[in-house]
């Protein structure tokens, strides 16, 4: 069966500070992948999505960067970190005929 | 703009009833509707979806209807349990794959026993 696994689950870190979100799915191959990003009282942000290695589109243009350096590796990097940062990250992919499958979120919290 | 709205209220109701959540959206043609329930500090979690051509899909308790002319889904469970409480969202999406959906807010349905 499919399992997407993603960490750390929770991460405070300095304003100016790098940052660096990992994400890999296991039990498919070849499958979108997005980083989502959950600001508190608000609706889920995509951020980029894949449809396949070194393939990156972006959503939002900010201060946060997407690479896939392998089939089901998905990362999420800043060089540094800003307060509105903050928020909960969310990788997910997509099969064929069923929705989103998320993981299990990342809480940052940009202090 | 495309816009998507969920009831922003919690809804309180009492077990055993009858839960309906509305989403109705705006400058939007979808393909396809989905519906999501997200516990507190978890990923949501894909309960259902119903395509443009269907009027209606149900899953166990869970029953969604899709009306395009309205711009509407409503979403229904029935014979709500207190485990049934959690936050419901909803996601529209274009055709041409399952590639991006479009998420609202989210209600958050309590179930009280």
């Amino acid at each position: 069966s499919q399992t997407i696994h993603q960490w750390p689950a929770t991460l405070v870190q300095p304003v100016g500070s790098p940052l660096s979100l990992e994400c890999t799915v296991e039990g498919t191959s070849n499958p979108n992948l997005y980083w989502y990003r959950q600001a508190a009282g608000r609706g889920l942000q995509l951020l980029f999505y894949s449809v396949g290695i070194g393939q990156i589109s972006s959503e939002v243009p900010q201060n946060l960067s997407a690479s896939r350096p392998q089939d089901r590796q998905f990362i999420l990097s800043s060089k540094k970190l800003l307060l509105s940062d903050s928020g909960f990250y969310l990788c997910a992919w997509t099969g064929q005929n069923y929705g989103y499958t998320f993981g299990s979120g990342t809480r940052l919290t940009v202090v | 703009s495309q816009k998507i709205e969920q009831n922003s209220e919690a809804l309180n109701i009492q077990e055993g009833k009858t839960a309906t959540l509305t989403c109705n959206y705006t400058n939007y043609s979808p393909a396809y509707l989905q519906w999501y329930r997200q516990d507190p500090g978890r990923g949501p979690v894909f309960l259902l979806l119903i395509r443009e051509n269907e009027k209606e899909k149900r899953k166990e308790r869970l029953k969604v209807t899709f009306d395009t002319t309205l711009k509407q889904s409503l979403f229904h469970i029935t014979a709500s349990q207190p485990a049934d409480s959690a936050t419901y969202l909803c996601a529209l999406g274009s055709s041409g794959g399952y590639q991006k959906v479009t998420f609202g807010t989210g209600t958050k349905l309590q179930v009280i026993p």
